[in-house]
């Protein structure tokens, strides 16, 4: 069965930190790894990674994937409060008509001050 | 361009009860996907549709859950009847039909169900 596995679970950091967000996974057919970030409704959009090695950057987000060692992280730098928000993983494979989504349980991060 | 929109936002039933949730997609939009977003089990994808048509309903739970779409632009879901482990904040999403960026998906609201 695919598997998306996020770690941690949930993270508390202050703010100004540096957190680092883990996903690993194991699908049949990988497209594509995206991440989304969850606050208090819809899950939105932050980056889709396709190609091993090439680091995808917004902001003070950055993201890359490790095709050969079946994971991605997510890092955050100078965390703000802003951050707070369960952070998800998903994983599209290729179906034939069109790609499924399988998403890891998510890590819930906590920004204090 | 408005997102996707889903209907209601809140739903409060008594358990037996049939509940119709509604969505809108992204005009454009070539596939549109049901999830449901429980604590215990996070997002599950129950039902996807490509030009109307369903491709993979491996997901729904039973057949209480049926979905539709009868147009580019209005898709149901619909739990006839309701139990209370229902209960869940049910996803619309929609993608655009573009290669790898059909992986991109695209998030409603949301419609959060009590089912009592």
């Amino acid at each position: 069965e695919d598997k998306v596995v996020q770690s941690p679970l949930s993270l508390v950091v202050h703010e100004g930190d540096t957190v680092t967000l883990n996903c690993s996974y194991e699908v049949t057919n990988f497209r594509s790894l995206l991440w989304y970030k969850q606050e208090k409704k819809a899950p939105t959009f932050l980056f889709m990674l396709t190609s091993s090695g090439i680091e995808k950057k917004s902001g003070r987000l950055s993201s890359i994937l490790d095709k050969k060692e079946l994971f991605s992280i997510l890092n955050i730098t100078a965390t703000q409060t802003g951050d707070s928000a369960i952070y998800l993983c998903a994983v599209g494979e290729s179906t034939g008509t069109a790609s499924k989504l399988t998403f890891g349980t998510g890590t819930r991060l906590q920004v204090t001050l | 361009d408005a997102g996707v929109i889903q209907s209601p936002r809140h739903e409060v039933t008594e358990m037996g009860q049939e509940v119709t949730l509604r969505c809108k997609p992204i005009s454009g939009h070539d596939y549109l996907f049901w999830y449901r977003q429980t604590m215990m089990r996070g997002l599950e994808l129950l039902i996807y549709f490509n030009n109307n048509v369903p491709i993979d309903d491996s997901g729904m739970p039973e057949d209480r859950f049926s979905a539709k779409m009868p147009n580019a632009s209005f898709s149901t879901l619909k739990i006839q009847p309701s139990e209370p482990r229902d209960s869940a904040v049910y996803f619309c999403a929609s993608s655009p039909d573009r290669g790898v960026s059909t992986d991109t998906q695209y998030f409603g609201p949301g419609t959060r169900l009590t089912v009592l």
